[in-house]
């Protein structure tokens, strides 16, 4: 398997611009989670969709954050406009429901915002 | 969820084992132990995870106290490659909550 697959792997767009980050979650898994780590804050869990449904978004951190899970092999986490403190490695992780606290991370995209 | 503490720092040497301490006196009777770690600019890895009995698994070996008020995970023998950050996190078994703290950051040296 290859594993979560998260694209791309390093995106740097200026202030105010829009960015997209795309995750594959390993087939067959029908939990996917979106995170963000940063030096201050350490890694925080942002959204949590349970088959392709958002269950629990309260740790997105504003209207500008929005995420969705168009069907089971995709989901994409979007800033708009961005700004430059949401320079961050947003990691995507899935799992199977039964074994919600087994997550597989995939290598995360590291986002700067200038 | 319980609260975790652990070392902020440790090293051994190759080859040896590694035996990562972690507290948890607030543990409640349906909370699971969980580990992970996050080797430098890598997505946070499983590792194992148990509820009372110890656990082994090909990575690492999890033994928990009797009173589960504190754990263990035990790398028999420690290579460079697992140099991380390693994470222990106390959930509930049906809980997608993971609180990643600050962890223990192992070196492990030549």
């Amino acid at each position: 398997d290859a594993g979560v697959i998260q694209s791309p792997r390093h995106e740097v767009t200026e202030m105010g611009q829009e960015v997209t980050l795309r995750c594959k979650p390993i087939s067959g898994h029908n939990s996917l989670f979106w995170y963000r780590q940063t030096m201050m804050r350490g890694l925080e869990l942002l959204i949590y969709f349970n088959n392709n449904v958002p269950i629990d978004d309260s740790g997105m951190p504003e209207d500008r954050f929005s995420a969705k899970m168009p069907n089971a092999s995709f989901s994409t986490l979007k800033i708009q406009p961005s700004e430059p403190r949401d320079s961050a490695v947003y990691f995507c992780a899935s799992s199977l429901e039964f074994s919600i606290g087994e997550q597989y991370f995939g290598p995360g995209t590291r986002l700067t915002v200038t | 969820d319980a609260k975790t503490t652990q070392p902020p720092s440790m090293d051994c040497a190759e080859g040896r084992a590694a035996n990562l301490p972690c507290n948890h006196s607030t543990i409640s009777g349906n909370e699971y132990v969980y580990w992970y770690r996050q080797i430098h600019s890598q997505g946070p890895q499983y590792i194992i995870h148990g509820l009372k009995n110890n656990e082994t698994n090909e990575m690492a070996s999890l033994i928990i106290t009797e009173d589960r008020k504190s754990s263990t995970l035990i790398l028999p023998h420690a290579t460079l490659r697992d140099t991380a950050v390693y994470y222990c996190i106390v959930t509930q078994d049906s809980s997608y909550k993971l609180i990643f703290g600050s962890g223990t950051r192992l070196l492990v040296r030549p």
